[in-house]
C-alpha cells in the first residue's frame, strides 16, 4: 500500500534552518508530482510547494519563495524540503503528498515544525 | 489567484440526518480539457486529510456512498446523506484547475449536535 513517511521536523529558532524528508513506497514514485502542504495549529491547509516527476517543474507559494527549496531523489523514492530563514509563522505540521491529475491522492502523517526562541 | 470559499464554517448535525457543505470558487473551475478539477477532503481530529471526492463527483475507493459531490462552474456541494459519528471532522474543497497556484477552501467543521 502507499506510504509517505515524513521526518526531520522539530524545534528551531527564528532564522534557523531545517530539512524535511519524505520516504515514499507502494507506488511508482516517478509517475507522480510530489508536494508539500502545511497546516498551522488550528488552521486550514496551505500549499507551499510542488515538484514535477523529473524535477523540471517547481512551484512555491509566495509565503515561502526564496526561503524554501523543494527537491526529490527518484533513485531513493524521496522528497525533500530545505527550509531556511525560518519564521514563527512557519510553525505548522508539514505534509508530504502525491499530486496527480490535479488532485492529491495520498498524504503522509505529517511532521511538526516549531519555530520559536 | 483563485479563492475558494466554503460555507458554513461550522455545521452541527444530528446523527442520521443529512449535511451539506458549499464551496464556491472565484473563477470557473471548468478546464479547457473538459474536466473540472474540484476535490473534497476529510480531516478527522488528529489525523491527516484524506480524499473523498475528485473531479466534482467521483468517490475514492473505500469512501462510503453516503458521501456525494456535485456542482459545476463556480458552485460545488458535498453532501452526506446520513451523518454518522465517524464523519466528525473538517472538510476541505480544493481546486486543481488553475495552475500553478492550487488552492484549498478554508474548511467546514462537521460536529454532532
Amino acid at each position: 500500500q502507499v506510504q509517505l513517511v515524513e521526518s526531520g521536523g522539530g524545534l528551531v529558532r527564528p532564522g534557523g534552518s531545517l530539512r524535511l524528508s519524505c520516504a515514499a513506497s507502494g507506488f511508482t514514485f516517478t509517475d507522480y508530482f510530489m508536494s508539500w502542504i502545511r497546516q498551522a495549529p488550528g488552521k486550514g491547509l496551505e500549499w507551499i510547494s510542488y515538484i514535477g516527476e523529473r524535477s523540471d517543474i517547481l512551484y512555491y507559494a509566495d509565503s515561502v519563495k526564496g526561503r524554501f527549496t523543494i527537491s526529490r531523489d527518484n533513485s531513493k523514492n524521496s522528497l525533500y524540503l530545505q527550509m531556511n530563514s525560518l519564521r514563527a509563522e512557519d510553525t505548522a505540521i508539514y505534509y508530504c503528498a502525491t499530486l496527480r491529475y490535479s488532485s492529491i491522492d495520498y498524504w503522509g502523517q505529517g511532521t511538526l515544525v516549531t519555530v520559536s526562541s | 489567484d483563485v479563492v475558494m470559499t466554503q460555507s458554513p464554517l461550522s455545521l452541527p448535525v444530528t446523527l442520521g440526518q443529512p449535511a451539506s457543505i458549499s464551496c464556491r470558487s472565484s473563477q470557473s473551475l471548468a478546464h479547457s480539457d473538459g474536466n473540472t478539477y474540484l476535490s473534497w477532503f476529510q480531516q478527522r481530529p488528529g489525523q491527516s486529510p484524506r480524499r473523498l471526492i475528485y473531479q466534482v463527483s467521483n468517490r475514492d475507493s473505500g469512501v462510503p456512498d453516503r458521501f456525494s459531490g456535485s456542482g459545476s462552474g463556480t458552485d460545488f456541494t458535498l453532501e452526506i446523506s446520513r451523518v454518522e459519528a465517524e464523519d466528525v471532522g473538517v472538510y476541505y474543497c480544493m481546486q486543481g484547475t488553475h495552475w500553478p497556484q492550487l488552492t484549498f477552501g478554508g474548511g467546514s467543521k462537521v460536529e454532532i449536535k
